[in-house]
Order: C-alpha cells, then sequence, then structure tokens
C-alpha cells in the first residue's frame, strides 16, 4: 500500500520568514496530495491541494509543489504569522476523480511561529 | 450551514462496552470515512464508504464496525474487541472532484 513519510516533525520559525514541510509518497499511481491544518483538539482543515497533472499551486502565502518523478511533494509557507502555528499533515491519494479521496496521511509537522 | 458533524465531542467507554460515534454530513458527498488519531501520530484510515450500504476496510478495522443505511450518514461502533480505543476519531466525507473534509473529532477515552 501507500506510504507517506513527512519531515520535520517540528518546526520554529520567526513571524515574518518562511516555512517549508516536504512530503514523499511510495506508490507512482497515487495522484492526488492534500495538506491539512490542525489546530489543537480539532478536526483537519484542508489547506490547499494539488493534483498530479500541475506541478505547482499557490493560494495567497501557501504554495505547493509536486515532482512526479522523485514522488515529492512541498508545502511552503511565506510570511508566517503566529496563527499559522498548528500541525501540518500531507496525505496521498489515487482517488483524485469521482469521490473516493481514501487518503494516506503523513505523521504531522508542528510548525511553530515565534513572534 | 453545510458541514460534517460529529457526535459527542467527548466519550467516556467502560472497559467491556461497546459505543457509538455519530458523523452526519449535509454536503450530499457519496464517500465518507472514518480516521483514528493518536497523540504524535497521523491518521490511520478505520474504514470507508463509498456509496450507501457499501463499506470497505480500512488499515485498522480491527474491533471497529460501522453502516451505511443512508447517504448522510456513517456511524462508527467501538466495539469491546478493540484492545486500545482510547484516540481522536475523525469522520470525514468527499464528493466528486470535490477532496475530503473533516469533522471536529470525537475525544474517546476508557474508563
Amino acid at each position: 500500500g501507500e506510504n507517506v513519510e513527512q519531515h520535520p516533525s517540528t518546526l520554529s520559525v520567526q513571524e515574518g520568514d518562511s516555512a517549508v514541510i516536504k512530503c514523499t509518497y511510495s506508490d507512482s499511481a497515487s495522484n492526488y496530495f492534500p495538506w491539512y491544518k490542525q489546530e489543537l483538539g480539532k478536526g483537519p482543515q484542508l489547506i490547499i491541494d494539488i493534483r498530479s497533472n500541475v506541478g505547482e499551486k499557490k493560494d495567497q502565502r501557501i504554495a505547493v509543489t509536486l515532482n512526479k518523478t522523485a514522488k515529492h511533494f512541498s508545502l511552503h509557507i511565506t510570511e508566517t504569522q503566529p496563527e499559522d502555528s498548528a500541525v501540518y499533515f500531507c496525505a496521498a491519494s489515487k482517488g483524485g476523480g469521482g469521490s473516493n479521496y481514501k487518503l494516506t496521511f503523513g505523521k504531522g509537522t508542528l510548525l511553530t511561529v515565534n513572534p | 450551514d453545510g458541514g460534517i458533524t460529529q457526535s459527542p465531542k467527548y466519550l467516556f467507554r467502560k472497559e467491556g462496552q461497546n459505543v457509538t460515534l455519530s458523523c452526519e454530513q449535509n454536503l450530499n458527498h457519496d464517500a465518507m470515512y472514518w480516521y483514528r488519531q493518536d497523540p504524535g501520530q497521523g491518521l490511520r484510515l478505520i474504514y470507508y464508504s463509498q456509496i450507501v450500504n457499501d463499506f470497505q476496510k480500512g488499515d485498522i478495522a480491527e474491533g471497529y464496525s460501522v453502516s451505511r443505511e443512508k447517504k448522510e450518514s456513517f456511524p462508527l461502533t467501538v466495539t469491546s474487541a478493540q484492545k486500545n480505543p482510547t484516540a481522536f476519531y475523525l469522520c470525514a466525507s468527499s464528493g466528486n472532484r470535490v477532496g475530503a473534509f473533516f469533522g471536529q473529532g470525537t475525544r474517546l477515552t476508557v474508563v
């Protein structure tokens, strides 16, 4: 089955700096890669996703890049703010279309943005 | 408001008891999922359902059961056969070309 590795497990940055979280996946058939933000005691919130037919996607301060050949994808957060502090999860799925999004998750990255 | 509602938010179970966690969605999504989250861990898939009256085991289905009698509802029963049930349980749903969205979770504690 699919295996998703996520690094680093913890990341501390100063407010205004950039943060990068990296994930690798094992199944070349995976074609959908979402990122979730989880605040303490709450459910994960989908913040951005990318499908295998594109290499990069950006939404304001957040961007995701995908390298299908190397089977890795990354989350980039620019101009970080204290409210960006949370646990971030990457995931992979062979869905990418239709309704099936059975996801395999990485183990998460605790991001701390220091004022 | 459209969304996914999980209840209760906190649940306490005695040893040997079965408990049922509720998950309801009004997003008209076909697929629904149950994940388990342990401290410092990612989410692991327990069961999923792509359509009413059909469901499949995920990676850690032992000790759990589900039903999907209605499109909107996907309850999870944690049975006494689950030896380590204390965890944070998350329900999600997904629709056509729309990614998976999560509820706010149920924290289950064995007392």
